[in-house]
């Protein structure tokens, strides 16, 4: 079956600072890799997928993961975080040749400091 | 969001009553998921639906049932409420092609 670790509970940075969220996998055959965020007594919204190809993968509001194969890790990466950045975050991984189902880390609360 | 809609939005129910959640899409797409949430875990998956009348359990499906009569509504039922079931709770779709999913906008389910 299909896991995600997201280690961190909460990430705290610096407005202007790079943003870095962790998560690492386990699936039995080859990954499809998900980001999502959700803000307060919000649904999650989506914010970028690997599925095949380059491994940088880019996707809304500046974000960017990078796949790792050999560590089986998806790192959820900003440049430059702002304020309004500031929710909670899933990595998410479903088995390509699998059962369909999503699995979900426990999230990560991510705090921007003004 | 695609076309996805939960009802009710919240609810608050007695213990040991029965409770069905609607989840009702717009764009025919073939598989459906309920998710709870609760802080710590996560999102958590209960049941899917690959189609009409063909469901599976996910991780956390006991006290859960579901049922789909028809492509476009998906039903949770929670055969007798408890106050561990008080929680958030997401249905999602699977789109075709890309395999993006996308979530409802959540009910908020309290059980007292």
């Amino acid at each position: 079956a299909q896991s995600v670790a997201q280690p961190e509970d909460q990430v705290n940075v610096a407005e202007g600072n790079p943003l870095t969220v962790k998560c690492t996998y386990s699936v039995s055959g080859n990954p499809y890799l998900f980001w999502y965020v959700q803000y307060p007594n919000r649904g999650l919204q989506f914010l970028l997928k690997y599925i095949t190809g380059d491994n940088l993968v880019k996707g809304s509001y500046g974000f960017e993961a990078e796949f790792n194969k050999s560590q089986t890790s998806f790192h959820l990466k900003k440049p430059s975080a702002l304020v309004s950045d500031s929710a909670l975050y899933f990595c998410a991984v479903r088995e390509k040749d699998g059962n369909n189902r999503l699995a979900f880390g426990k999230g990560n609360q991510v705090v921007v400091i003004p | 969001d695609a076309g996805i809609t939960q009802s009710p939005r919240h609810k608050v129910t007695e213990t040991g009553t029965p409770v069905t959640l609607r989840c009702h899409q717009t764009e025919n797409h073939r598989y459906m998921y309920w998710y709870r949430q609760d802080p710590g875990h996560g999102l958590r998956l209960i049941h899917y639906s690959y189609g009409v009348k063909d469901t599976d359990k996910g991780e956390v499906s006991d006290g859960y049932s579901v049922s789909r009569s028809k492509t476009e509504d998906f039903l949770l039922t929670l055969e007798s409420a408890t106050s561990s079931q008080t929680s958030v709770y997401f249905c999602a779709i699977r789109e075709e092609g890309p395999y993006g999913y996308t979530f409802g906008s959540g009910t908020r389910l309290t059980v007292v």
